[in-house]
């Protein structure tokens, strides 16, 4: 059972075109991060959320964690190429240690 | 900028070979994971350490092997490699007080023939 759901799993657009993409579970999260991941490379972090109802701005790209901490999405305005790679959701597990589940990724493809 | 580094990047090696993947930072951090990840596919944590002297197992099986005998340094050990071990490979490192943020390493893209 995957704790952390993303959708859609792949998305294939055109420069300019605006997308969403969502990270889901059950579970209460006490924060969560998204990362991108570009290919040949580890994931380099975008952003951590932690407050239910939290919205962050990153230049065009917003980040929204739900009222519940159980979700959050991605929204990205006017997408370029240099957007093009996978994007992995992770929350912190409610252990003694900073263990992160990562969610399921978005491969996200914006063409020229 | 993060400063975390791998070498090798890239692998190729025969099966029943002995290999170490090597990861280091320069951060001070005292937490260092190990993630196998197939391609664009989500990350699977097999090994961790709370720091020095310290390794656990993480959540996928695996049959490598860490150890954390300076605070930098957090190399992961194949015995016998075996073509189910290809996969690539990657290192992060936490602080402690870093509010979870994790920083990774480049990877090692591993392959057994």
């Amino acid at each position: 059972t995957q704790l952390l759901e993303q959708s859609p799993q792949f998305l294939s657009i055109q420069e300019g075109e605006n997308l969403t993409v969502y990270c889901n579970s059950s579970s209460v999260f006490s924060s969560l991060q998204w990362y991108r991941q570009e290919p040949g490379e580890g994931p380099v972090l975008l952003v951590t959320v932690v407050t239910g109802g939290e919205v962050k701005k990153l230049k065009r790209l917003t980040f929204q964690f739900g009222d519940a901490r159980k979700d959050s999405s991605l929204h990205i305005t006017a997408a370029q190429p240099g957007d093009t790679g996978l994007y992995l959701c992770a929350a912190k597990m409610n252990t003694g240690f900073q263990k992160l589940v990562f969610g399921t990724g978005t491969r996200l493809l914006v063409s020229p | 900028e993060a400063d975390i580094y791998q070498t090798p990047r890239y692998l190729v090696i025969g099966t029943g070979k002995k290999i170490t993947l090597e990861c280091s930072q320069t951060m001070g951090h005292d937490k260092m994971y190990w993630y196998q990840q197939d391609p664009g596919m989500e990350l699977h944590l097999i090994h961790y350490s709370y720091g020095v002297n310290s390794t656990e197992k993480g959540d996928l099986s695996s049959e490598s092997t860490v150890s954390r005998i300076r605070t930098e340094h957090f190399p992961l050990t194949l015995e016998s490699a075996r073509p189910s071990h290809t996969s690539q490979y990657l290192c992060a490192s936490s602080a402690i007080d870093s509010g979870y943020e994790q920083y990774f390493g480049p990877g090692t893209r591993l392959t057994v023939t």
